[in-house]
């Protein structure tokens, strides 16, 4: 079964705007990572967050963590064309279990 | 520098035929992974190496998937008879041992007929 829930399941927005995704697991972890995954193509690793952290950032990215309510999020600023594609997040050490998915639509 | 590479990228076949589906590691990695991915059930893991030694194929859905390393950088996934319901995206990925971050190959798209 899915450990990770994601929503929205979907997301339309326009290029130059915010897009926040949201990731809720069920179990303890150690880290939790988030992956992005064009259309027709493998998954591709954006960032890991640790359990003892809070917040990471990396270039547009920024991920939250919050594990009193088991829940991370993902928030692209300035979005472009470019990040329309499908965001998964994913928790486990090499047995990963990843979530349901948020499909990010950037219109220009 | 290469990334996971996985062949064919396609493939139609019929119910009851073998599927041989491939895959080469990253230089240097030394774990490597399988999965699923469909639109009912998502990503799956179905098995997964570390220095060619299978460590958890509790994923592999019956006993007509198997899956092998020959050598360190190779593997192979086969399904035997294929039937329909196997049809999906499947993927591999590679790392360190020791490592969080997988890297995916493209995909083979398969079709059971």
């Amino acid at each position: 079964s899915q450990q990770g829930e994601e929503d929205p399941q979907a997301l339309s927005i326009q290029e130059g705007e915010n897009a926040t995704m949201n990731c809720s697991y069920k179990t303890s972890i150690n880290n939790l990572q988030w992956y992005r995954q064009n259309s027709g193509r493998g998954l591709v690793h954006l960032i890991l967050i640790r359990s003892n952290e809070r917040e990471k950032h990396s270039g547009r990215l920024r991920v939250t963590l919050d594990t009193s309510k088991k829940s991370s999020s993902l928030l692209i600023t300035a979005s472009r064309a470019a990040d329309t594609a499908s965001y998964f997040c994913a928790t486990g050490f090499q047995k990963l279990v990843f979530g349901t998915g948020t499909r990010l639509l950037v219109s220009p | 520098d290469a990334g996971v590479i996985q062949s064919p990228r396609h493939e139609v076949t019929e119910m009851g035929q073998e599927v041989t589906l491939r895959c080469k590691l990253i230089s240097g990695h030394n774990s490597l992974f399988w999965y699923r991915q469909t639109m009912m059930r998502g990503l799956e893991l179905l098995i997964y190496f570390n220095n060619n030694v299978p460590i958890d194929d509790s994923g592999m859905p019956e006993d007509r998937f198997s899956a092998k390393m020959p050598n360190a950088s190779f593997s192979t996934l086969k399904i035997q008879p294929s039937e329909p319901r196997d049809s999906a995206v499947y993927f591999c990925a590679s790392s360190f041992q020791g490592h969080e971050t997988q890297y995916f190959g493209p995909g083979t798209r398969l079709l059971v007929l």
